[in-house]
């Protein structure tokens, strides 16, 4: 099982949004709706995010949001702050051998 | 409060061994499936193993499958990872983490994504 595609790093100013992708197959993002996503601070544990493609976590702004079209999966961030500087990570239920498969990370830079 | 915390990493040589442990506490651990997922230094998340709430079911990613073994002792509220055959690229910090369930009628719904990790324990392979 080879790990989802995310873009390396994206970038944006204070209250702007972006978006990150994040790209399977039909074997994982294609086939379920349950993509979850972490944020992760330098030397910190990753923090959910989203869980089941769009659904947010108690406690967590919404400013985050995701959707899911075909094998790829987006998690948005609007209004963006500089604490929302971190890594961010999505991942994908894969079945019941595999079961998890990570992306490849982004890092989010607040200009 | 739920609190994970990881311990038994260390420096161990290629071909060695090393047991990990994760203490849990806040929540009623039997309940839920847990899972080890790891990150090499500067590098990204892994998913590695997972167990379910009565440890009857176990889970391996392709790259530590008949190597490691995932253990849990419901009545110490404790998950174990037991590394054999250690590698170079084993080398990461690992962590344990909780499978994010929804309580519906007493019974725990999967959600497919993990709502409480620890802080990790940094296993290093070298000679």
């Amino acid at each position: 099982q080879s790990a989802l595609t995310q873009p390396a790093s994206v970038s944006g100013s204070p209250g702007q949004s972006i978006t990150i992708s994040c790209t399977g197959t039909s074997s994982d993002v294609g086939s379920y709706n349950l993509v979850s996503w972490y944020q992760q601070h330098p030397g910190k544990a990753p923090k959910l995010m989203i869980y089941e493609g769009s659904k947010r976590p108690s406690g967590v702004s919404n400013r985050f949001s995701g959707s899911k079209s075909g094998n790829t999966a987006s998690l948005t961030i609007s209004g963006l702050q500089a604490e929302d500087e971190a890594d961010y990570y999505c991942c994908s239920y894969a079945g019941s051998s595999t079961l998890y498969v990570f992306g490849t990370g982004t890092k989010v830079t607040v200009l | 409060e739920v609190q994970l915390v990881e311990s038994g990493g260390g420096l161990v040589q290629p071909g060695g061994s090393l047991r990990l442990s994760c203490a849990a506490s806040g929540f009623t651990f039997s309940s839920y499936a847990m899972s080890w997922v790891r990150q090499a230094p500067g590098k990204g998340l892994e998913w590695v193993s997972a167990i379910s709430g009565s440890g009857g079911s176990t889970y391996y990613a392709d790259s530590v499958k008949g190597r490691f073994t995932i253990s849990r002792d419901n009545s110490k509220n404790t998950l174990y990872l037991q590394m054999n055959s250690l590698r170079a690229e084993d080398t990461a910090v690992y962590y344990c983490a909780k499978d994010f369930g929804v309580t519906i009628f007493g019974v725990v719904i999967p959600q497919y994504s993990f709502d409480y990790w620890g802080q990790g324990t940094l296993v290093t392979v070298s000679s």
